[in-house]
């Protein structure tokens, strides 16, 4: 049960896209439809942004999407803005438990 | 709408057993495909998923923290308990309730509670 593996950091400049990695394995990332993606601001709780892969929750903006290739998950924020610079992090779901990632702090220039 | 609010001690001894509780609002553990799960985050590091109990009690628990974990709910007060045994300084988090619906965002966490902070210590 080894957490998924995420880039440290990635940053951009407002209206740039940036995309962040989740790697897994065969047993987690690659054996389910079920990544999701968090978005922590500092001290707040995480925000759901994707689930299944590549669907937004209502009220999700349309910059954010996901998508998934083999045993690695991605996160990409199209037009990058200020308040998206947060802590990311991936997780899948694994038949009877979860794991999440190891997070990714987007800093916008 | 739905609301979830963590209470328990913010310190607690190495060695005791902590008790969390989540108390929720705006929805029911008694809705088919409901759940309601704990997560936790150490301070400047990575989420940590704990445990999950569905409306039908059926109780899913990280492999890892299995054997000092229990989950258990009460419908009638809209609150879920969270118990960890033999607390150790790693055990050091904020402590994150969050919701499930299975036939509504799959089985994601789609409300959370503001999150409570532990801190283990002598």
């Amino acid at each position: 049960q080894s957490a998924l593996t995420q880039p440290r950091s990635v940053s951009g400049s407002p209206g740039q896209s940036v995309t962040i990695s989740c790697t897994g394995t065969s047993s987690d990332v690659g054996s389910y439809n079920f990544v999701s993606w968090y978005q922590q601001h500092p001290g707040k709780a995480p925000k759901l942004m994707i689930y299944d892969v590549s669907k937004r929750p209502s009220g999700v903006p349309a910059r954010f999407s996901g998508s998934k290739s083999g045993n690695t998950a991605s996160l990409t924020i199209s037009g990058l803005q200020a308040e998206d610079e947060a802590d990311y992090y991936c997780c899948s779901y694994v038949g009877r438990y979860y794991v999440f990632g190891t997070g990714t702090k987007v800093t916008v220039l | 709408q739905i609301t979830l609010k963590e209470s328990g001690p913010t310190l607690v001894k190495p060695t005791q057993t902590l008790t969390l509780t989540c108390t929720f609002s705006g929805f029911s553990l008694n809705t088919h495909g409901v759940g309601v799960n704990w997560i936790r985050q150490p301070p400047g590091k990575a989420l940590e998923w704990l445990a999950l109990i569905y409306w039908d009690d059926d109780k899913r628990y990280s492999p890892s923290l299995k054997s000092r974990l229990t989950i258990t709910k009460d419908t009638s007060k809209n609150q879920v308990v969270l118990t960890m045994t033999n607390m150790d300084p790693v055990d050091t988090a904020t402590y994150y309730c969050a919701h499930t619906a299975i036939f509504g965002v799959g089985p994601n966490f789609d409300y959370w509670g503001q999150g409570t902070l532990v801190t283990v210590s002598s």
